[in-house]
């Protein structure tokens, strides 16, 4: 599997958009990227996934770059209750190994 | 609607002591996970299961052993804990398909003293 590097702590203003970034510079073709979430000390929570395409549901957007080495997850409008620790996992779609790193702990002040 | 039940939610052991942390979904999943989390860090994967009688390592199998009674329940077993094995553990569910999301349990608090 592709292994991916994300900064380990970022900041964002209320109200204002949080781009979390990740690289994952030796992604195969085959490999999905999935963004989750881990707030206080419940279980990871999926957010959204992408091969190519950005994607956007209703709680985030992805953007994926054209030669696929790194993707950023965007909070268009960050509330207090985002505040947690946000993973970027690439996974090949017939794989079941599904490891999740260290993240990036997002704060949001307000 | 339950989803992923993990019990016991809390659990101290005297270094040596065995037990047993048990998971049960409710979402027909074939695949199943245990990962363990250590304060501070990110998650890190023990075991999985991809489908009933079936189970591959992790990155950090070692100390653990698990069952995959059948396609509800996976169960990971300390056999002689130590303090290195104080940590919270998930147990989670992935359903079929692309999304194939992880649903996650309420974790399992372990300490080894």
């Amino acid at each position: 599997d592709a292994k991916t590097t994300q900064p380990p702590s970022m900041d964002c203003a209320e109200g204002r958009a949080a781009n979390l970034p990740c690289n994952h510079s030796t992604i195969s073709g085959n490999e999905y990227v999935y963004w989750y979430r881990q707030i206080h000390s419940q279980g990871p929570q999926y957010i959204i996934h992408g091969l190519k395409n950005n994607e956007t549901n209703e709680m985030a957007s992805l953007i994926i770059t054209e030669d696929r080495k790194s993707s950023t997850l965007i909070l268009p409008h960050a509330t207090l209750r985002d505040t947690a620790v946000y993973y970027c996992i690439v996974r090949v779609d017939n794989n079941n190994d599904m490891r999740f790193g260290a993240g990036t702990r997002l704060t949001v002040k307000p | 609607n339950a989803g992923v039940t993990q019990t016991p939610k809390f659990q101290v052991l005297k270094t040596g002591q065995s037990m047993t942390l048990q998971c049960a979904q409710d979402m027909n999943h074939n695949s199943m996970y245990w990962y363990r989390q250590d304060p501070g860090m990110g998650l890190r994967l023990i075991y999985y299961s991809a489908s009933e009688g079936t189970t591959d390592k992790g990155e950090v199998p070692n100390g653990y052993n698990v069952s995959r009674l059948n396609k509800r329940e996976f169960s990971l077993r300390l056999e002689s804990a130590a303090p290195s094995q104080t940590s919270v553990y998930f147990c989670a569910s992935r359903g079929r398909g692309i999304r194939g999301e992880l649903f996650f349990g309420e974790g399992s608090r372990l300490t080894v003293l």
